[in-house]
């Protein structure tokens, strides 16, 4: 079966960089999500990175997948108050048929506090 | 362009009684969505649509829960009877094709409180 884990809390202070963490179960996962979600509101894709590659950079975030550990990382350059959200992974794992089912952590609650 | 459309917002009921949520995709998207979202957790996937036909629904309740996507666009959600840990959000996405890389859009959630 598939689990992914997050940390449930991360607190930093503006301007400080931020780290994300998530470990998955299914080593089939092709790709892998990280989403924001802020209050009452539904999910927005931040970035995705495919399972063949170590690292992705996208301006302020950077993505780490370290597949032997199935340990996937989003860092947070210069986090700003407005990126208090829940971060989620998630994964799309091959479930059968070419039929590709997402699955997602608990989330991470990332406060920024001046 | 629109994003995905959630109706109601917010719904309180008494427990034992029907409700429904309604979504609309974005357009030309056909693949859609339903999760079911606790608080303190992540999505949870409910069903899934490709066009008019439902290609993952083994989450769903099916003693309570119902779904449809009449003509492959919008798509009603239904709890008859709700009870009280049905009370969450329930989220709608769509994506526009199949594979392996799918960034679904999501829409902002239907919040039911059951009484």
């Amino acid at each position: 079966g598939e689990d992914v884990e997050q940390s449930l809390f991360l607190s930093v202070r503006e301007g400080d960089s931020s780290v994300i963490n998530c470990t998955y179960t299914d080593s089939s996962s092709t790709y892998l999500y990280w989403y924001k979600q802020e209050p009452g509101a539904g999910l927005q894709l931040l970035t995705y990175i495919f399972s063949n590659m170590d690292m992705k950079q996208d301006q302020r975030l950077t993505v780490l997948l370290n597949k032997k550990d199935k340990h996937l990382s989003l860092r947070i350059a210069d986090t700003q108050t407005g990126d208090s959200a829940i971060y989620f992974c998630a994964e799309t794992i091959d479930a059968s048929g070419g039929s590709y089912i997402p699955t997602f952590g608990r989330g991470t609650s990332l406060i920024v506090h001046p | 362009e629109a994003g995905v459309v959630q109706s109601p917002r917010y719904k309180i009921i008494e427990k034992k009684q029907p409700v429904a949520f309604w979504c609309n995709p974005i357009s030309g998207h056909n693949t859609l969505y339903w999760y079911l979202q606790n608080l303190g957790q992540g999505p949870e996937l409910l069903i899934r649509y490709e066009n008019e036909e439902a290609v993952d629904d083994s989450q769903l309740p099916k003693d309570r829960f119902s779904a449809e996507r009449l003509k492959g666009v919008d798509s009603t959600l239904k709890i008859q009877p709700a009870e009280l840990g049905d009370s969450a959000v329930y989220l709608c996405a769509s994506s526009s094709g199949e594979g392996p890389y799918n960034e679904q859009f999501f829409g902002p959630g239907t919040r039911l409180t059951v009484l």
